[in-house]
């Protein structure tokens, strides 16, 4: 069965912090890995990563992912109170069709 | 920039009622997916369509959801009769190419409280 796992589950920071939030996953037909950020609403799409080893950059947010070691980071540099979300991983699969396999999140709270 | 539309945003419903969810994809994607998040997880898929047809459905339960595409744009999602334990987000995405790594695109979901 496909599993993606996500940790810390939950994570409170104060701003100007910095944080990796981490993701494995088990997935057959790999593709692709992606990030999603969900405040009170639908998942807002953040980075698609499928190739090891090269950073994805936008502003204060990078990911990286190592294909290998079955991994991804996201990195958030300091850190805003409007970075408080649930950070989702998701793992796109599928030898046919493509789907994507949800991790269960991780909550960062910001602290001013 | 085009968006995913959904409706309603909320729903309150008495179980064993029927309920419907409605979703607009961005014009011109193919791929449309359902997905059901109960809080504290990851959405999980339901339904995925391409174009007007059913290409998994394998966690959708069938004998109370079903769904439909008819013409391959808007999709309904219906569940008859509601559980307690249908008490969820729905959200749909869609993607434009079916089978390839385009990114999903997701509308704002449809909250759903079962009493």
């Amino acid at each position: 069965e496909d599993k993606v796992v996500q940790s810390p589950l939950s994570l409170v920071v104060h701003e100007g912090d910095t944080v990796t939030l981490n993701c494995s996953y088990e997935v057959t037909n790999f593709r692709s890995l992606l990030w999603y950020k969900q405040e009170k609403k639908a998942p807002t799409f953040l980075f698609m990563l499928t190739s090891s080893g090269i950073e994805k950059k936008s502003g204060r947010l990078s990911s990286i992912l190592d294909k290998k070691e079955l991994f991804s980071i996201l990195n958030i540099t300091a850190t805003q109170t409007g970075d408080s979300a649930v950070y989702l991983c998701a793992v796109g699969n599928g030898a046919g069709s493509y789907q994507l396999t949800f991790g269960k999140g991780t909550k960062l709270s910001v602290i001013p | 920039e085009a968006e995913v539309a959904q409706s309603p945003r909320y729903k309150i419903t008495e179980k064993s009622q029927a309920v419907a969810f409605w979703c607009d994809p961005i014009s011109g994607h193919a791929t449309l997916y359902w997905y059901r998040q109960i809080l504290g997880q990851g959405p999980e898929l339901l339904v995925q369509f391409q174009d007007e047809s059913v290409v998994d459905d394998s966690q959708l339960p069938k004998d109370r959801f079903s769904a439909e595409r008819l013409k391959g744009v808007d999709s309904t999602l219906k569940i008859q009769p509601a559980e307690l334990g249908d008490s969820a987000m729905y959200l749909c995405a869609s993607s434009a190419n079916w089978g390839t790594s385009d990114t999903q695109y997701f509308g704002p979901g449809t909250r759903l409280t079962v009493l």
